[in-house]
Parts: structure tokens; C-alpha cells; sequence
């Protein structure tokens, strides 16, 4: 699976939009981008994905660049809960139980403050 | 939906013992579990791959004869950590897929001590 770089950590004001870049230069063309968050001893939440469009949730918004060497992770009105480690991960899918592995690097650490 | 729970949250054992944390998906059938383990201050690491029904694969290093992983049903993994000692001491994180979608759920993580 192809690695990934990302900033070690990041601060936002609360209310403002956290834009998390990712770098994955080596990414292969059945290889997705998720995105995940550990908030201090709990497991990581599932927060989005993507292959090669651009994804919106409730959560987030996930943009890929054309060339998809590289995304960015936007909450767009952060909040004090925000704050956590945000790993980028690229991984593969081929169906069914054929699941790539998620290697998870150091992540970026956002601190959200009032 | 996608709701993975694990059991115990927390587990503080002698050193000699054994101890078997439980995952759980509680909304969907999980075809594949993975559990991982971390370090304090570290990244997870994963430890192995289960498929129901399957014997489980290892990754590199980690010592299947210590770290036994049952996953019987579609619904729950078993991680049973034996003869524990304090550097197995760590956060034991499962994650599950439900082999539709291309998305694996993580549980909330059991804190393991070793005295």
C-alpha cells in the first residue's frame, strides 16, 4: 500500500474551517483514501473516503486532486471535540473480504482552541 | 449503524495469566475482523487478519501461539492474549468489515495492564 505525509500537527480557532492536507504521491489506481480520527483513548472513527471524486458527509468533506497524488480533509466549522490525531490512509479494495490493510503512520494532531 | 463494541474496556491481570478481549459488530455481519495493538504515544499496529470461519493470518513478528484469534461467528472475534506479561501491557483495538462496502469500523479500543 502506498505511503502517506502528513503534517505532525495543526491548529485551528474554533468555528473556522480545518483544512488537513495529505500527501500520497505513490498512490495506485485501486487504492482509496480514508480518513480517520483517535480522539485520546478511544479507537479511531471512521470519518470518510474517497477514490477519485470529491466526498462530502455530515462529518467532512474530502477533496482529491486530479491527479490524486494528494487530498485535503475539511471540517468546515471546528469544534473543541475536534481535536484529535487524523490519519490519512490509502489502502485497497477489491470486494468482498478482500481488504487492504490500514497502516496507520503518525497522523497529524489538530488542536482546536476557543 | 456499523457499531463495533469490545469487551472489557479495561483488563488488569497477574503476569502468567491469560486474558480474552471480545469484539463485537452489533449492527451488521463482519466477514473480516483485524485487531491491532498500540503503544502508549505510537501509532496502531496491525497485529492480524480473521475471516470468519478461517484460521487467522499474523503479521511479521507478532507471535500466534501468544496472541489467539477466534472469530467463529459473523458477529464477534476473540482475542485471547496468554501467558501475559507487562510488555504485553497495551490498547488492543478490533476493527471489522462487513464485505460490502469498503469500509472497516473500528471498536473503542481494551486497555490491557500486566502486573
Amino acid at each position: 500500500d502506498a505511503k502517506t505525509t502528513q503534517p505532525p500537527s495543526m491548529d485551528c480557532a474554533e468555528g473556522r474551517a480545518a483544512n488537513l492536507p495529505c500527501n500520497h504521491s505513490t498512490i495506485s489506481g485501486n487504492e482509496y483514501v480514508y480518513w480517520y480520527r483517535q480522539i485520546h483513548s478511544q479507537g479511531p472513527q471512521y470519518i470518510i473516503h474517497g477514490l477519485k471524486n470529491n466526498e462530502t458527509n455530515e462529518m467532512a468533506s474530502l477533496i482529491i486532486t486530479e491527479d490524486r497524488k494528494s487530498s485535503t480533509l475539511i471540517l468546515p466549522h471546528a469544534t473543541l471535540r475536534d481535536t484529535a490525531v487524523y490519519y490519512c490512509i490509502v489502502s485497497k479494495y477489491a470486494g468482498g473480504t478482500s481488504y487492504g490493510k490500514l497502516t496507520f503512520g503518525q497522523g497529524t494532531i489538530l488542536t482546536v482552541h476557543p | 449503524g456499523a457499531v463495533v463494541s469490545q469487551h472489557p474496556s479495561r483488563v488488569i491481570c497477574k503476569s502468567g495469566t491469560s486474558v480474552k478481549i471480545e469484539c463485537r459488530s452489533l449492527d451488521f455481519q463482519a466477514t473480516t475482523m483485524f485487531w491491532y495493538r498500540q503503544f502508549p504515544k505510537k501509532s496502531l499496529m496491525l497485529m492480524a487478519t480473521s475471516n470468519e470461519g478461517s484460521k487467522a493470518t499474523y503479521e511479521q513478528g507478532v507471535e500466534k501461539d501468544k496472541f489467539l484469534i477466534n472469530h467463529a461467528s459473523l458477529t464477534l472475534s476473540t482475542l485471547t492474549v496468554t501467558s501475559a506479561h507487562p510488555e504485553d501491557s497495551s490498547f488492543y483495538i478490533c476493527s471489522a468489515g462487513t464485505g460490502s462496502t469498503d469500509t472497516q469500523y473500528f471498536g473503542p479500543g481494551t486497555r490491557l495492564t500486566v502486573l
